[in-house]
């Protein structure tokens, strides 16, 4: 049973414009978001959070939006630019509970010249 | 801080036979974690520990996998009898008490092929 579930594979997104990011959750205990991004030959790397007492997290060009009653989360990356070219993984963690982190499938984000 | 290490980067092993595998966390981290990723599948949690403490097992880790943190500094991940169903990447995580809100540090993790 997929707690964290990202449906599209993946996305391909002009640079210069705007990458949205989906993800769905089904556990409401979860009380930490993430977004890790993760490139060919390397562990997983730590992008940006997001409380589940927030709406919303910003960080330079990422911006994380959840949405507790629909148990959504999404990243937005503006402006998109090559090297953002990456595997995305959205995860999360019962922080008092045991701080697992649980890890959705991932989304392939491509970006294009 | 030379960040987590794992060692060997890649490993090719013949079916049915014992391999193991070593993680350096962070110096400052108490948290260490392993995770297993196959293709097309995100990181799955296998297990965790806090210090030497082993706290949890994901039922993915049969009895043919231990590990151990023996004095809560570096870990190892041995796989008995390996199984083609093994070839996977296998990630180690580290993180301190202080910064579990702000997801882990991963090493470039170890890539098993059994053939």
């Amino acid at each position: 049973d997929q707690q964290v579930k990202q449906n599209s594979p993946s996305l391909s997104v002009q640079e210069g414009r705007i990458s949205i990011l989906n993800c769905d959750y089904t556990n409401s205990m979860f009380d930490y978001f993430l977004w890790y991004k993760k490139y060919p030959a390397e562990g997983p790397t730590f992008l940006i959070s997001i409380s589940s007492i927030k709406d919303k997290n910003e960080d330079g060009r990422f911006t994380v939006f959840l949405n507790k009653s629909a148990k959504h989360l999404s990243l937005h990356i503006v402006p998109s630019q090559p090297g953002d070219s990456a595997v995305y993984f959205c995860a999360a963690s019962e922080v008092n509970r045991d701080d697992k982190i649980i890890f959705g499938k991932g989304t392939r984000l491509h970006i294009l010249p | 801080d030379t960040g987590v290490s794992q060692d060997p980067r890649h490993k090719i092993t013949k079916r049915g036979q014992n391999v193991t595998f070593r993680c350096d966390p962070i110096s400052e981290h108490n948290r260490l974690y392993w995770y297993r990723q196959t293709l097309g599948q995100g990181p799955e949690f296998l297990t965790y520990f806090q210090n030497e403490a082993q706290l949890e097992k994901s039922r993915l880790l049969s009895d043919r996998f231990s590990a151990e943190r023996p004095k809560g500094s570096f870990s190892t991940l041995e796989i008995q009898r390996t199984e083609q169903g093994d070839s996977a990447m296998y990630l180690c995580a580290s993180s301190s008490d202080l910064t579990v809100a702000y997801g882990y540090t991963f090493g470039s993790g170890t890539r098993l092929t059994v053939v």
